[in-house]
């Protein structure tokens, strides 16, 4: 059974801080990973994808990848209150590319 | 403009009855999915199509069926309602399948009494 663990939460950081997310998976050969972030009472939405192993950033979000350690990790700097949401991590995880969830980080960003 | 649609926003129904669940989407996408997102707020995948062809079928009841009538749209029906069934039901549409962005619907709130 494959499987994608996180760090229920929640979470909680003042406005301002770094806030980190992690996350592991079971599949070593998965190779595309994702993270999503959810408001509460609405739909996942896309914030990050990553393939390779290193950092990618996309303004104040860096996703983080260590395959070696399966091991994936979401980075917010500057985190506002908007960005109180549930993060979801997601890994390739089938013979049809479906996507395996975690069950989601709570983040709480506190003014 | 709606990209994914999803209805009825709320479902709330007896356990043994049959529903279905509609959803549209209208970025012109080959590839639709079906996921459930339990209390615990796991979302995990029930079924994908691509083009109105079944590709992932996950474990899942047979009292889950899915049909595709064309490309837009991707229905789900179940009979025999248990109480288990009670969760959020997310439909979302990629352009070619993974690892295309997958867009979510706006769900739908199972409640099985």
């Amino acid at each position: 059974q494959k499987e994608v663990e996180q760090n229920s939460g929640p979470l909680s950081v003042p406005e301002g801080a770094i806030a980190s997310l992690n996350c592991t998976y079971s599949d070593r050969g998965s190779q595309s990973f994702f993270w999503y972030r959810q408001y509460s009472g609405k739909s996942p939405e896309l914030i990050m994808s990553i393939y390779s192993n290193g950092d990618k950033e996309d303004g104040r979000f860096t996703a983080q990848l260590n395959k070696a350690s399966q091991y994936v990790s979401l980075l917010i700097r500057d985190s506002q209150p908007s960005d109180s949401a549930t993060y979801l991590c997601a890994v390739e995880g089938g013979s049809q590319g479906n996507l395996i969830f975690g069950k989601g980080t709570k983040l709480s960003v506190k003014p | 403009d709606t990209a994914v649609s999803q209805t009825p926003k709320y479902l709330v129904t007896q356990m043994g009855n049959d529903k279905s669940i509609k959803c549209e989407q209208n970025l012109g996408h080959d590839t639709m999915y079906w996921y459930k997102q339990d209390s615990k707020k796991f979302l995990k995948i029930m079924f994908s199509y691509n083009n109105k062809e079944l590709i992932i079928n996950e474990t899942v009841p047979n009292r889950f069926s899915p049909k595709s009538p064309d490309k837009a749209h991707l229905n789900l029906h179940i009979n025999s309602l248990e109480l288990g069934d009670s969760a959020v039901y997310f439909c979302a549409s990629s352009l070619q399948g993974f690892p295309d962005t997958q867009y979510f619907g706006p769900g739908t709130r199972l409640t099985v009494l």
